[in-house]
């Protein structure tokens, strides 16, 4: 399975914007590259998701580099309300009839005042 | 609203006594997936459905039983749980298993087993 590589801690200040770094050298042309966050005492919650093109979201902007190897969510304009943990994901396929989402261990995200 | 519903939160239970954590989506999604949360190990696939009496094996089935008999409703059961099997569980839906689609999750089932 195609892996992928994130700080485990970033910190930002509100109001600024916030870039989460993920590298994932490995990736396959068919795998979409999801992110995803996970507030305290909650499930995980879909961010964005994008394939080759930029994407962007009420939520968030996706950077996908051009060979694909890299991506940054970017968060416009952070608030107290955005600390989490992201986690970047490589869509995985099961024997190709099912697939899940590899969740490793993601970047920290502290927001001050 | 569009969501995920798991229940309970919240489950202590004994070794051996059978227990379901029940999952039920309202978007109509064709895929629905279980995953518990444990810290250091991230969070791991069980099981998984692809459609209506349609289910596999995820990462860590072992001890674990699923069933989908209808479209909205992904009950996990553990037929005799044990110490290990105390984690943090989640459900998730999505469209269908095309990876171009995010999935939903739902809140959680922090489960104890004594």
């Amino acid at each position: 399975d195609a892996k992928t590589t994130q700080p485990n801690s970033m910190e930002s200040n509100e109001e600024e914007p916030v870039h989460l770094p993920c590298n994932h050298s490995t990736i396959s042309g068919t795998d979409y590259i999801h992110w995803y966050r996970q507030l305290p005492s909650q499930g995980p919650e879909y961010v964005i998701h994008g394939l080759t093109s930029n994407v962007n979201n009420r939520m968030a902007s996706l950077a996908i580099a051009e060979d694909r190897k890299s991506s940054t969510l970017i968060l416009h304009r952070a608030t107290l309300r955005d600390a989490a943990v992201y986690y970047c994901i490589l869509s995985a396929l099961y024997r190709g009839s099912g697939y899940a989402l590899n969740f490793g261990k993601g970047t920290s995200l502290l927001v001050t005042p | 609203e569009a969501q995920v519903t798991q229940n309970p939160r919240y489950l202590i239970t004994v070794t051996g006594k059978k227990l379901t954590v029940t999952c039920s989506q309202n978007m109509n999604h064709e895929y629905m997936s279980w995953y518990r949360q444990d810290p250091g190990l991230g969070l791991r696939q069980i099981y998984y459905s692809m459609n209506v009496e349609v289910t596999d094996k995820g990462d860590v089935p072992e001890g674990y039983k699923v069933s989908r008999k209808e479209k909205r409703n992904f009950p996990l059961i553990l037929e005799s749980p044990s110490p290990n099997q105390t984690s943090l569980y989640f459900c998730a839906s999505s469209p269908n298993r095309d990876t171009a689609y995010g999935y939903t999750f739902g809140s959680g089932t922090r489960l104890t087993v004594v």
